[in-house]
């Protein structure tokens, strides 16, 4: 079964950072672009950032840059997302995504989200 | 970048049929693929439209979706309403690498 489960989300004080990951199961995940969504409260979805195959390319929203790293880790089938200088404008749903084959930037499999809250 | 601008919500009832649009701000709707997701409370989006309008596996045919280039805007339309039907719905496009998301149109069947 082609599955995305995120971890690492929980309660972080403003000013703090986060790890986030997510592990892919039931696919060559090494040919896979592999995305980061998050939602906030009562929101709707947004894109923060992507990360190539091979990683050598990355990409960002504009309100994230300089505030998050995407990368991932062919051999632990696993992307992360590490987010630093949290704000309560960061409380959201994050959620991680798989690029289509041939289309990588229309995400086909999403994981279950993992929810990051931002406060004192 | 552009935007996708969808409605905020709309009603109908079971057995009618409803249409979600999702307009683009800049640039033609027909320059990339445009998706649909569905995102039941509490749920994670799922694949609903892709490349404008093909069907996922396990999708019903009474779901359709079309891109119109005159209106720059993508269409979502489900016909024959089941209480099931009741979400929220996502459009989705990108462009040079990045991804817009519409606002999100929920979808009361009553």
């Amino acid at each position: 079964e082609v599955q995305l489960v995120e971890s690492g989300g929980g309660l972080v004080q403003p000013g703090g950072s986060l790890r986030l990951s997510c592990a892919a199961s039931g696919f060559t995940f090494s040919r896979y672009y592999m995305t980061w969504f998050r939602q906030a409260p009562g929101k709707g979805l947004e894109w923060v950032a992507n990360i190539k195959q091979d990683g050598s390319e990355t990409y960002y929203v504009d309100s994230a840059k300089g505030r998050v790293t995407i990368s991932r880790d062919n051999d632990k089938n696993s992307v992360y997302l590490q987010m630093y200088s949290l704000t309560a404008e960061d409380t959201a749903v994050y959620y991680c995504a798989r690029g289509a084959l041939f289309v990588p930037h229309r995400p086909d499999i999403w994981g279950q989200g993992t929810l990051v809250t931002v406060s004192s | 970048n552009f935007m996708l601008t969808q409605s905020h919500s709309v009603s109908e009832s079971p057995g009618k049929t409803v249409t979600i649009s999702c307009t683009r701000s800049s640039g033609s709707i027909a320059s990339n693929y445009v998706q649909w997701y569905q995102q039941r409370p509490g749920r994670a989006p799922t694949s609903f439209i892709y490349e404008n309008n093909k069907r996922p596996f396990g999708v019903p045919e009474r779901v359709s979706a079309s891109i119109d280039i005159s209106s720059n805007s993508a269409y979502l339309t489900i016909s024959g309403l089941k209480t099931e039907d009741e979400a929220d719905y996502y459009c989705q496009s990108f462009e040079n690498n990045n991804q817009v998301f519409g606002g999100g149109t929920t979808l009361t069947v009553l």
